[in-house]
C-alpha cells in the first residue's frame, strides 16, 4: 500500500513567522505536486516537482523534492494571513495512467 | 480560460436516497477524477474516466457510481445515501497526454450533506 504523510498535522502561527511541512512516503514517485485549499473550495495546484533534489520558488515559497523522490518539504518565509488554509501533497506514479497519492494535510493558520 | 466547474454547490439528502452530482472540466481536457473529502479521511480517490471509459477506480462500495460523456462532462451517481457519505465531493480533470505526468485541476466541490 503505498502512502503520503504529512506533518505536522496542524500548524498555527503569527505572521511573519517561517515555517516548513513535510511530506514523506516509502514509495518512488516520478512527480509530486503541492496543493493549497480553503474552507469550502477545491485545492488549487501550486506547484508541480519532478526531477529529484529539484528547488522550485514560488515568491515566499520555496519547494524541494527529495533526492530519492520520496519526500518533499515546503518552506514558506514571512508567512501572511492569506497563507492559512490545508496544503496538500500529492505523488504521482506512472503507470499506464496517472496513479495520484493525495496526503491527509497539514492545516496552516496565520494569526494577524 | 473556464474552469473546472461543478454542480450543485450544496445539496441536502435523507437516508436512502440517490443523488447525482456534475462536473464540467476545463475545455481540452479528457480526464475527469472524483473524490471524496472528508475531515477524518482527507482526500479519497473515487473513480477516473477517459473517453468515456472508467479506467481507475478507488475502493468505494458499488453504490458509487459514475459516468463520462462524449464532450468530456461527468456525472456521479450515489445510491441508497447514508450518513456516512456526507462530504465535500471534488472534481479534477487533466489533459491526459501520454508518456508525461498530467497535473490534475480541481472544481470547487459539491458538499452533500446526508440527514
Amino acid at each position: 500500500t503505498q502512502l503520503l504523510e504529512q506533518s505536522p498535522q496542524f500548524l498555527s502561527i503569527q505572521e511573519g513567522e517561517n515555517l516548513t511541512v513535510y511530506c514523506n512516503s516509502s514509495s518512488v514517485f516520478s512527480s509530486l505536486q503541492w496543493y493549497r485549499q480553503e474552507p469550502g473550495e477545491g485545492p488549487v495546484l501550486l506547484v508541480t516537482v519532478v526531477t529529484g533534489g529539484e528547488v522550485k520558488k514560488l515568491k515566499r515559497l520555496t519547494f524541494q523534492f527529495g533526492d530519492a523522490r520520496k519526500d518533499s518539504s515546503l518552506h514558506i518565509t514571512a508567512a501572511q494571513p492569506g497563507d492559512t488554509g490545508l496544503y496538500l501533497c500529492a505523488g504521482a506514479i506512472k503507470t499506464s495512467y496517472d496513479k495520484v497519492i493525495f496526503g491527509p494535510g497539514t492545516s496552516l493558520s496565520v494569526i494577524p | 480560460k473556464a474552469g473546472v466547474t461543478q454542480t450543485p454547490r450544496y445539496l441536502i439528502k435523507t437516508r436512502g436516497q440517490q443523488v447525482t452530482l456534475s462536473c464540467s472540466p476545463i475545455s481540452g481536457h479528457r480526464s475527469v477524477s472524483w473524490y471524496q473529502q472528508t475531515p477524518g479521511q482527507g482526500l479519497q480517490f473515487l473513480f477516473e474516466y477517459f473517453s468515456e471509459t472508467q479506467r481507475n477506480k478507488g475502493n468505494f462500495p458499488g453504490r458509487f457510481s459514475g459516468r463520462q460523456f462524449s464532450n468530456s462532462r461527468s456525472e456521479m451517481n450515489v445510491s441508497t445515501l447514508e450518513l456516512g457519505d456526507s462530504a465535500l465531493y471534488l472534481c479534477a480533470s487533466s489533459l491526459a497526454r501520454s508518456g508525461v505526468y498530467n497535473e490534475q485541476f480541481f472544481g470547487p466541490g459539491t458538499r452533500l450533506t446526508v440527514l
